[in-house]
């Protein structure tokens, strides 16, 4: 059981596009979903955290109309980069919490604009 | 500034043995732990969390809590060479709305 799915696993885009991120739990109702970002060979850094029915809360330094997120229903979050440019080339990770608060972590998004 | 810490390692192991990971948290207010394994390029698996002062077990796996002395650590029994990976020590304070604080990893290699 629990188990987070992610798609895609790898994009490729120009820059100046926007990219979809889909995050799904997919054994299990996540009220919160939260989305990290991890550079080469650095540590998880947390995004934002996803509730379902709200707005997300973004962490300090991250531009809320540039990741774009919605938690339409307890099993899906989304995140949009707006407007990608070649620093937001990154390793995407969402994670879906259970209703204990225990975080499991989706595959990744490898996203890479040129 | 709610912290927990890890050495970054390297820690190498040899095949077979006990591999140590320790883990130390800030926060005081902190009540579940987790430890997450990491392969390069891959997302964090959870391999066990823990919230009561004791050992836990799970298979090769032992984590123990102190929350007098703030301390977390992971074992790893019977090391094999897929058990090399970062593994991250992570704090949960449930007044934080679910956030949990990482680490930032020790590498474990285990070496034949």
């Amino acid at each position: 059981g629990a188990v987070v799915s992610q798609h895609p696993s790898r994009v490729i885009c120009k820059s100046g596009t926007s990219v979809k991120i889909e995050c799904r739990s997919l054994d299990f109702q996540a009220t919160t979903m939260f989305w990290y970002r991890q550079f080469p060979k650095q540590s998880l850094m947390l995004m934002a955290t996803s509730n379902e029915g709200s707005k997300a809360t973004y962490e300090q330094g991250v531009e809320k109309d540039k990741f774009l997120i919605n938690h339409a229903s307890l099993t899906l979050s989304t995140l949009t980069v707006t407007s990608a440019h070649p620093e937001d080339s990154s390793f995407y990770i969402c994670s879906a919490a259970t209703v204990q608060e225990t975080q499991y972590f989706g595959p990744g998004t490898r996203l890479l604009v040129l | 500034q709610k912290e927990v810490e890890q050495n970054s390692g390297p820690l190498s192991v040899p095949e077979g043995a006990i591999a140590s990971l320790n883990c130390t948290y800030s926060d005081r207010g902190s009540q579940s732990f987790f430890w997450y394994r990491q392969y390069s390029g891959k997302s964090p698996e959870l391999i066990m969390f823990i919230y009561s002062n004791g050992d836990k077990e799970d298979g090769r796996f032992t984590a123990q809590l102190n929350k007098a002395s703030q301390y977390v650590s992971l074992l790893i029994r019977d090391s094999q060479p897929s058990d090399s990976a970062t593994y991250l020590c992570a704090s949960l304070n449930t007044g934080t709305a679910s956030k949990l604080t990482f680490g930032t990893g020790t590498r474990l290699q285990v070496t034949l």
